[in-house]
């Protein structure tokens, strides 16, 4: 079946920090990958995505790299901020038919002034 | 456009009471999904709906039922509920087809059963 492994958390950074959460996936064929966000008492939201290899997502200052021969979407920010830290979630799932996402753990990210 | 409505915030119940988690969203999505979210676990997928009048089991589904009320609402109910449903409720919604077809989340419930 499909899977998605993350780092284990927590990380905790300094503000301006460079931010990389690694991420990799398990799939039969091509998935859409994707990471979401999920701040403090909040349910998730779609931070970027990327639908092929060798695509780019990128948003806020984040992006992710959809990398097929090493099967990964590592997230990676040049300077975070404080109020980046909330929990990140990589996740997969494939066009047609129903939609089920596959989810990972996640992992918290905590940054200090 | 409120996107997606979850009630209760919050609940306690004792062990074997009964409680429904209703969900709605007005985005004209036609799939839905309840997730639960424990530490360590991720999103773990109860039931979802793919359209109006269907619905189907998720990864974990025992001891949850769902029923999808119309295009809009997607009801999770606990018959007797027990600790080991303590979690935090999800529902999502989405549109079925698209190639790249992101989900749209509620704010959740924090339910904590004694």
């Amino acid at each position: 079946g499909n899977s998605v492994t993350q780092m284990e958390g927590p990380v905790t950074l300094s503000e301006e920090a460079f931010l990389t959460i690694n991420c990799t996936y398990t799939a039969t064929g091509y998935p859409s990958l994707f990471w979401y966000v999920q701040y403090p008492g909040e349910g998730l939201q779609l931070l970027l995505k990327a639908t092929k290899a060798d695509d780019k997502g990128s948003n806020k200052g984040f992006e992710a790299t959809y990398r097929k021969e090493t099967t990964s979407f590592h997230l990676e920010k040049g300077s975070v901020q404080v109020s980046d830290s909330a929990v990140y979630f990589c996740a997969l799932d494939f066009s047609g038919g129903y939609q089920k996402v596959t989810f990972g753990t996640g992992t918290k990210l905590q940054v200090i002034p | 456009n409120a996107g997606v409505t979850q009630t209760p915030k919050f609940q306690v119940l004792k062990t074997g009471q009964s409680m429904t988690l209703q969900c709605a969203q007005d985005m004209n999505h036609n799939s839905m999904y309840w997730y639960r979210q424990d530490p360590g676990m991720g999103l773990r997928l109860i039931y979802y709906s793919a359209s109006e009048g269907t619905t189907d089991k998720g990864e974990v589904p025992n001891g949850y039922n769902v029923s999808r009320l119309n295009k809009r609402e997607f009801s999770l109910r606990l018959e007797s509920a027990a600790p080991s449903q303590t979690s935090v409720y999800f529902c999502a919604s989405n549109i079925q087809g698209r190639s790249s077809n992101e989900q749209y989340f509620g704010p959740g419930t924090r339910l904590t059963v004694t």
